[in-house]
């Protein structure tokens, strides 16, 4: 039963970078033709799609993050990466990663982390 | 950038009831990337719906989506204890705000 795990620090500094990792096990990473996600969620807020990316490396960022935003992928350790620099409190959330099921879920996030919450502060 | 407006914001329900969520798109979308979603308090999200009207490995048959164009529904036919939680509708790179199913 493939399974994503969430890891990294729960606290960064202003102006400093996020950077997270999700493990996938039970599964490989490389496995077509699926897309592996971030998403975010503020305190008590909605959800937000940071960004995506295929085993083979092609990316797709949120526009509205793609300055700072950076996703990566290493199959060698089965897991993808996101770091984003400069963050401020608007960037305080709790972060999932999760799997788009290209296959036979029509792009839906099949798979969820269970999130790992994020906390901007000095 | 196509925005997805739910309705309700919330809605007061009591178990054994019929729940109605809108999803509104401020364009025509494809059916096949419109999904919904159901959280509860603490907990990653839970793929209900994908494709505006399959369900999800595992969801109940009182789950049921459908819709086209710029609007879409989904429907929880009997409202179970376990049903109340927040309900988002999700096309591609989009969220919905969400719709909160509370007890009345």
């Amino acid at each position: 039963q493939l399974q994503l795990q969430e890891s990294g620090p729960g606290l960064v500094k202003p102006s400093e970078t996020l950077s997270l990792t999700c493990t996938v096990s039970g599964g490989s990473i490389s496995s077509s033709p699926h897309y592996w996600v971030w998403i975010r969620q503020p305190p008590g807020k909605g959800l937000e799609w940071i960004g995506s990316i295929y085993y083979r490396g092609s990316t797709y960022y949120n526009p509205s993050l793609k300055s700072r935003l950076t996703i990566s992928v290493d199959t060698s350790k089965n897991h993808f990466s996101l770091t984003l620099s400069s963050v401020t409190a608007a960037d305080t959330a709790v972060y999932f990663c999760a799997r788009k099921n290209r296959r036979d879920a029509d792009d839906a996030f099949d798979i969820w982390g269970q999130g790992t919450m994020v906390t901007v502060s000095s | 950038e196509i925005v997805l407006t739910q309705s309700p914001g919330t809605l007061s329900l009591s178990p054994g009831e019929r729940a109605t969520l809108s999803c509104r798109a401020s364009q025509s979308v494809s059916n096949r990337y419109l999904a919904w979603y159901q959280q509860k308090p603490g907990q990653a999200p839970r793929l209900l719906i994908y494709g505006a009207s399959s369900r999800a490995t595992g969801i109940p048959d009182r789950f049921s989506g459908s819709g086209s164009g710029t609007e879409f529904t989904l429907i929880i036919s009997r409202l179970e204890p376990e049903d109340f939680a927040v309900y988002y509708c999700q096309q591609l790179g989009s969220f919905g705000g969400g719709t909160k199913v509370e007890i009345k």
